[in-house]
């Protein structure tokens, strides 16, 4: 099952900051929380992860509470191709499948 | 780089036929996993392979298999197929680093009809 919570869907107009929360309350130390996307009908596209500290890189940056109880992936200027659908799972390391959940639809308008 | 290369990217089948399905990782990569995605389940992991070796699987009947080959590459199989079996099936591949990203395909759309 997964171990995270999204809000089912969110809106953001085009060039304004896109905030999406996740909570992993359960989240173990050796966990880290990843951020992937899936445009319609493509593959998941990786986005960014981190374990505890806020991580930033081209695409995103990640925002883990210091409780590690929650975090914000933060698309800073969205644009209509970022429309998608944006997964948050925290996944332990080694051979340790990727839990999808449900995903928050992110919706993009001019 | 080349991506990861699914094929074939569509395909249609009878009920009680088996399929085979077709990865190559990311050169350099010796990690592949493959998901099945529907619309009802959502993205669901099937299996992962690191260095020929299944390292972990994930809850579906025996219908399903699947293997990797010495230069990465890996097949899935699905045998007597059923109409539920009609999914995006996802392959995924990674460095070794335990905790790297993964790179997804684009999928094979199977239709069990």
């Amino acid at each position: 099952d997964a171990k995270t919570t999204q809000p089912p869907s969110m809106d953001c107009a085009e060039g304004r900051a896109a905030n999406l929360p996740c909570n992993h309350s359960t989240i173990s130390g050796n966990e880290y929380v990843y951020w992937y996307r899936q445009i319609h009908s493509q593959g998941p596209q990786y986005i960014i992860h981190g374990l505890k500290n806020n991580e930033t890189n081209e695409m995103a940056s990640l925002i883990i509470t210091e409780d590690r109880k929650s975090s914000t992936l933060i698309l800073p200027h969205a644009t209509l191709r970022d429309t998608a659908v944006y997964y948050c799972i925290v996944r332990a390391t080694g051979f340790q499948k990727l839990v999808f959940g449900t995903g928050t639809r992110l919706l993009v308008s001019p | 780089k080349a991506g990861v290369t699914q094929t074939p990217r569509y395909l249609i089948k009878t009920r009680g036929q088996q399929v085979t399905l077709s990865c190559s990782p990311i050169s350099g990569h010796r990690s592949v996993s493959w998901y099945q995605q529907t619309p009802g389940q959502g993205l669901q992991f099937l299996f992962e392979y690191f260095s020929e070796t299944q390292r972990n699987k994930g809850n579906f009947p025996g219908r399903f298999s699947g293997r990797q080959f010495s230069n990465s590459r890996s097949e899935m199989n699905v045998s007597t197929l059923e109409l539920g079996d009609s999914a995006l099936y996802l392959c995924a591949s990674r460095e070794a680093d335990a905790h790297g990203e993964l790179f997804f395909g684009e999928g094979s759309r199977l239709t069990v009809l």
